[in-house]
């Protein structure tokens, strides 16, 4: 299995809700992250997880929120966005830090 | 700083034509290199990677060879297929950030029938 997992493929939401996006790899990776991905542009690094503890936040507003339940799963929740925040979310992991990275097909967000 | 300087795209190439992608780097320390390719509506894919100088790294007929004298790290295909559409992207591993991939705007490549 050399799957990262994102659920859901799709997401609209309003300004006022609250929702969460999901990444899940059962290949065993200590090391899991966001990336945010605009329209014709590379992807940006958002958090980083090592061993279930956050070790890089790059300066990402409060709106967005990580949990890193477990080793295999990693959730973005998301609270009052604004349609600026409208991209491909992308969830990767690695076995470590500093090897390669797998990624997910990613969660296109559109907010509204 | 870090950062990764790729060729501008589009690229457009006639099916079976070689295809070179240009990527150099700036990085502090001695990174991983790697190409990532996303196909349209897709996530990224890992295409190919090399950890030290002079290492080849190859997968579905491309290749990449890192060239540390130049910090360089070019892709290459010798005859492009119409499935090979897509953007590709260049992307050190900077080890002292934490495993931070830096990525090149990326290069959408076109093969046209």
């Amino acid at each position: 299995d050399t799957e990262v997992t994102q659920t859901p493929k799709h997401l609209v939401m309003g300004m006022t809700n609250k929702k969460s996006l999901k990444c899940e790899q059962h290949m065993g990776h200590r090391a899991m992250y966001w990336y945010k991905q605009k329209a014709k542009k590379p992807p940006e690094l958002m958090f980083v997880y090592s061993y279930e503890k956050l070790s890089i936040n790059e300066s990402v507003p409060s709106r967005f929120s990580p949990e890193c339940p477990n080793s295999s799963l990693l959730n973005l929740h998301l609270h009052a966005l604004q349609p600026e925040d409208s991209a491909l979310y992308l969830c990767a992991s690695s076995h470590n830090p500093s090897t390669e990275a797998f990624f997910g097909q990613g969660t296109r967000l559109t907010v509204v | 700083g870090n950062s990764v300087t790729q060729m501008e795209g589009p690229v457009t190439l006639s099916e079976e034509a070689f295809l070179t992608i240009n990527c150099t780097y700036t990085a502090t320390g001695y990174p991983s290199l790697f190409w990532y390719v996303q196909y349209p509506g897709e996530g990224l894919q890992l295409l190919l990677k090399a950890t030290k100088a002079d290492d080849k790294g190859s997968n579905k007929g491309f290749e990449a060879t890192y060239r540390k004298e130049t910090t360089s790290f070019h892709l290459e295909k010798g005859s492009v297929q119409v499935s090979d559409s897509a953007v590709y992207f260049c992307a050190p591993m900077i080890y002292n950030q934490g495993g931070k991939l830096i990525f090149g705007q990326g290069t959408e490549l076109s093969v046209k029938p």
